[in-house]
């Protein structure tokens, strides 16, 4: 079946450091990642996407990118901001069937 | 336009009680997932409906749990004889049948607190 690993948490940055989550995946198809986001008191949002293998995934500065090689598709911010502190989930979905298979998530925590 | 809603927002019962939980999806999306999100399992799938076909209810826990979707529109997921374990933030998610990555947007959630 498919599953989704992701680093475990918390992170604690300083503002303005530099940010990597690793994700890695294991699916039986061709599946299509995500990274969602939740913020404080928020639902679930779509932070950024991939689709076939190489492709990049780019939104709000943070970025991912589709290694079929090493199954990874690892979430990077070149400079985070105390507005990123949030809850990252990585996730995969097999577009012939629709559910979204998630990792554990990461707290990310961001302090002035 | 609208999102996904989903009500009650917040929920309290006693254990042994009875439960539904409603979810209005975006209007023209044809697919309708439930989700479970507790400290112990993180974000699990529980249910899956797709147009007229018959739901994929493979991430069902057990067989308190149950859903339906009416008109292909609102669903709702009904816990019967709820117990403590069912305590989770509960959430549905919508996707268009153009979408070619299945892109989910979801509601902002029900927590279910069982007593």
């Amino acid at each position: 079946g498919n599953s989704v690993t992701q680093m475990e948490g918390p992170v604690t940055l300083s503002e303005e450091a530099f940010l990597t989550i690793n994700c890695t995946y294991t699916a039986t198809g061709y599946p299509s990642l995500f990274w969602y986001v939740q913020y404080p008191g928020e639902g679930l949002q779509l932070l950024l996407k991939a689709t076939k293998a190489d492709d990049k995934g780019s939104n709000k500065g943070f970025e991912a990118t589709y290694r079929k090689e090493t199954t990874s598709f690892h979430l990077e911010k070149g400079s985070v901001q105390v507005s990123d502190s949030a809850v990252y989930f990585c996730a995969l979905v097999d577009t012939s069937y629709g559910k979204l298979t998630f990792g554990q998530g990461t707290i990310l925590t961001v302090h002035p | 336009g609208a999102g996904v809603s989903q009500s009650p927002s917040n929920k309290v019962t006693e254990k042994g009680k009875d439960v539904e939980l409603r979810c209005d999806p975006i209007s023209g999306h044809t697919a309708l997932y439930w989700y479970r999100q507790s400290l112990g399992q993180g974000l699990e799938f529980l249910i899956y409906f797709q147009g007229n076909s018959a739901p994929d209810k493979s991430g069902l826990p057990s067989d308190r749990f149950s859903a339906e979707r009416t008109g292909g529109s609102v669903s709702t997921l009904t816990i019967q004889r709820t117990q403590q374990e069912d305590s989770a933030v509960y959430l549905c998610a919508s996707s268009h049948p153009d979408s070619s990555y299945n892109e989910q947007f979801f509601g902002p959630g029900t927590r279910l607190t069982v007593l």
